[in-house]
């Protein structure tokens, strides 16, 4: 079946550290996506990337940062120097940029913490 | 920028009660717009959408209409199940320098009692 899983489902993370989340799809999808989602509120883009070896900042990402090697997978990495990390992080993909029905799949989320 | 609103959470209902959660949006174009759902500790799952005005949008009894003139999608439920318990987040789409970013309300909580 098609889908994009995240991995791990739960993280923790030390005072210092940087940790990095995976995010894979097999669904031919161009387009990758980062959010972050802390209780109450909506979702916040961190960054997007339309094709493979190309990604833009979206709305907060200061201390994070990602790369785009394979069109298949879009790793986030939480630096030290994002001091509120504690947040559920969700990826998402879509078909390709430019689409005006560009609907978005998301995977299941990981949850991180700081220890 | 572009921004979407959404009633204040959280919802509690009975089972079979009549459900709606009020959306409006701001935005400069015609934004397609969208109804994601969220299950506890999963990821956002699509519920339906509409991309021009006044298209209707359905899903598993779920439905919004595209209200250009009063710029709202709010969603509604002639029945609802406790199945349906789950936070529900309004979104636009809109472009931004070639690219297309989607914008979520706060989400609204529903809970639905037996």
């Amino acid at each position: 079946d098609g889908g994009i899983t995240q991995s791990p489902k739960y993280l923790f993370r030390k005072e210092g550290q940087n940790v990095t989340l995976s995010c894979e799809q097999n669904l031919n999808h161009d387009a990758m996506y980062w959010y972050r989602q802390d209780p109450g509120q909506g979702l916040r883009l961190i960054y997007y990337s339309q094709i493979v070896n190309d990604f833009q900042k979206g709305d907060i990402a200061e201390g994070y940062s990602v790369s785009r090697e394979k069109k298949e997978s879009f790793p986030l990495t939480v630096t030290s120097a994002q001091k509120n990390p504690t947040a559920f992080y969700l990826c998402a993909s879509s078909i390709r940029q430019g689409w005006v029905e560009n609907i978005q799949y998301f995977g299941a989320g990981t949850r991180l913490s700081v220890l | 920028g572009d921004s979407v609103t959404q009633m204040e959470g959280p919802v509690t209902l009975s089972e079979e009660a009549f459900l709606t959660i009020n959306c409006t949006y701001t935005a400069t174009g015609y934004p397609s717009l969208f109804w994601y759902v969220q299950y506890p500790g999963e990821g956002l799952q699509l519920l339906l959408k509409a991309t021009k005005a006044d298209d209707k949008g359905s899903n598993k009894g779920f439905e919004a209409t595209y209200r250009k003139e009063t710029t709202s999608f709010h969603l509604e439920k002639g029945s609802v199940q406790v199945s349906d318990s789950a936070v529900y987040f309004c979104a636009l789409i809109y472009p931004v320098q070639g690219a297309q970013k989607l914008v979520f309300g706060q989400g609204t909580r529903l809970t639905i009692n037996p």
